[in-house]
């Protein structure tokens, strides 16, 4: 049963436009939620985090929003550069326990 | 200042064999946690390592093994090797709050 979703495979952008990743997790238990960036042949990317106790935080381009009473995030990316064509993956946790639920992934292509 | 580094980056096996991966954590990262990711799908939690005591484990079989040293750098152990174990095998550190830094991963092929 899957726990965190994304629902959509892959998006398409236009260079200067916004992106938005969306995200649905089912438990409502799990408190602490991330982004990740992946390329090929590497690693998962920090990008941002956000706790239960705010529904939305900014780190320069990126901006994360949580509904709690939908069991839904969303990244926002503006304006969407080339460089930010990757897989991206929602991550989430609960408290006392630092293992991370992750969703299947959306990949992101920006259209220069 | 240098990120989760893991050894090594691509491997080949055959059914049946043994493996084992390893990964250094970012210097003052205390807890390790390692992660499967098989084509199409996000990583999935195998283990986590604090101060070298298991702290959580994965829905995996006991044919996954680990453990973290004194210097907190930790190893992943595979016996007997099946093809569905191909997949890439992540390492993330962190200073035991919430956000796991990942390594670069080391590609599984099992044959």
């Amino acid at each position: 049963d899957q726990q965190v979703k994304q629902n959509s495979p892959s998006l398409s952008v236009q260079e200067g436009r916004i992106s938005i990743l969306n995200c649905d997790y089912t438990n409502s238990m799990f408190d602490y939620f991330l982004w990740y960036k992946k390329y090929p042949a590497e690693g998962p990317t920090f990008l941002i985090s956000i706790s239960s106790i705010k529904d939305k935080n900014e780190d320069g381009r990126f901006t994360v929003f949580l509904n709690k009473s939908a069991k839904h995030l969303s990244l926002h990316i503006v304006p969407s550069q080339p460089g930010d064509s990757a897989v991206y993956f929602c991550a989430v946790s609960n408290f006392g326990n630092e293992k991370l639920t992750f969703g299947t992934g959306t990949r992101l292509t920006i259209i220069p | 200042d240098a990120g989760v580094t893991q050894s090594p980056t691509h491997l080949i096996k055959t059914r049946g064999q043994h493996v084992t991966l390893r990964c250094s954590p970012i210097s003052g990262h205390k807890s390790v946690s390692w992660y499967q990711q098989v084509l199409g799908q996000g990583p999935q939690f195998i283990f986590q390592y604090y101060e070298k005591e298991e702290r959580g484990r994965g829905n995996f079989p006991d044919r996954f093994s680990a453990r973290q040293f004194p210097n907190y750098s930790s190893e992943l152990n595979v016996n007997a090797l099946l093809l569905g174990d191909s997949a890439l095998y992540l390492c993330a550190s962190s200073l035991n709050d919430r956000m796991q830094f990942f390594g670069p991963g080391t590609r599984l092929t099992v044959l």
